[in-house]
């Protein structure tokens, strides 16, 4: 079964990079590695998917080395609005049961 | 687009009472999903559907959950009787995923959630 295991908390301020590490020892050859963002009374949001290297998008960019057990995602230049829970998911094999498992996440907090 | 629509935004109910909380994916997704997020137990997954049939129930807690997705347009997700420890935000998600390979990678779209509370 894979599991990731994410910080429980991180702090940073207005305008700092800010890199969050899901660790995923487990990772299958056919799982792809998601994240998601959570605010307050809100469901979570996608922010980014990857197999392998590095994804970016407009809101992030993802690093995935080679052997894919970790996996970090990286918020440029983060703001007060960056403040959330971010998950990293891994897996989509319903018969194996690691698909759709939300862990604890990461809180972020960004000070100004 | 309007997203995933969920229905009531608050509820608050007795001990015993029924609830039904409602949910439309967003059109054209194939795969729904039913989550309860709570602050012990963070997000759990409940049931989900894949082309309005239920796949996994293992997550649903008591046989007084049920859910239903009698088309591809409209879930429910029922508590009867209802408790205390019900008490949560329940949220539905819905993705579209490639047909019959049991694959489940596409992001996840959320509602905005229903608030439980049952006193």
């Amino acid at each position: 079964l894979a599991k990731t295991t994410q910080p429980i908390s991180m702090d940073s301020y207005e305008g700092q990079e800010v890199n969050i590490t899901c660790s995923h020892n487990n990772i299958a050859t056919n799982d792809y590695i998601t994240w998601y963002q959570q605010f307050p009374s809100q469901g979570p949001r996608f922010i980014i998917q990857g197999y392998k290297t590095k994804v970016t998008n407009e809101v992030a960019s993802l690093f995935i080395p080679a052997d894919r057990k970790s996996s970090t995602l990286s918020l440029p230049r983060v703001s007060l609005s960056d403040t959330a829970v971010y998950y990293c998911l891994v897996g989509d094999n319903v018969q194996a049961g690691t698909a759709l498992i939300f862990g604890k996440g990461t809180t972020l907090s960004v000070s100004s | 687009d309007a997203g995933v629509i969920q229905s009531p935004r608050h509820e608050v109910t007795e001990m015993g009472q029924e609830v039904t909380l409602r949910c439309k994916p967003i059109s054209g997704h194939n795969s729904l999903f039913w989550y309860r997020q709570t602050m012990m137990r963070g997000l759990e997954l409940l049931i989900y559907f894949n082309n309005n049939v239920p796949i996994d129930d293992s997550g649903m807690p008591e046989d007084r959950f049920s859910a239903k997705m009698p088309n591809a347009s409209f879930s429910t997700l029922k508590i009867q009787p209802s408790e205390p420890r019900d008490s949560a935000v329940y949220f539905c998600a819905s993705s579209l995923n490639p047909i019959g390979t049991g694959r489940y990678n596409s992001p996840l779209h959320f509602g905005n959630g229903t608030r439980l509370t049952v006193t």
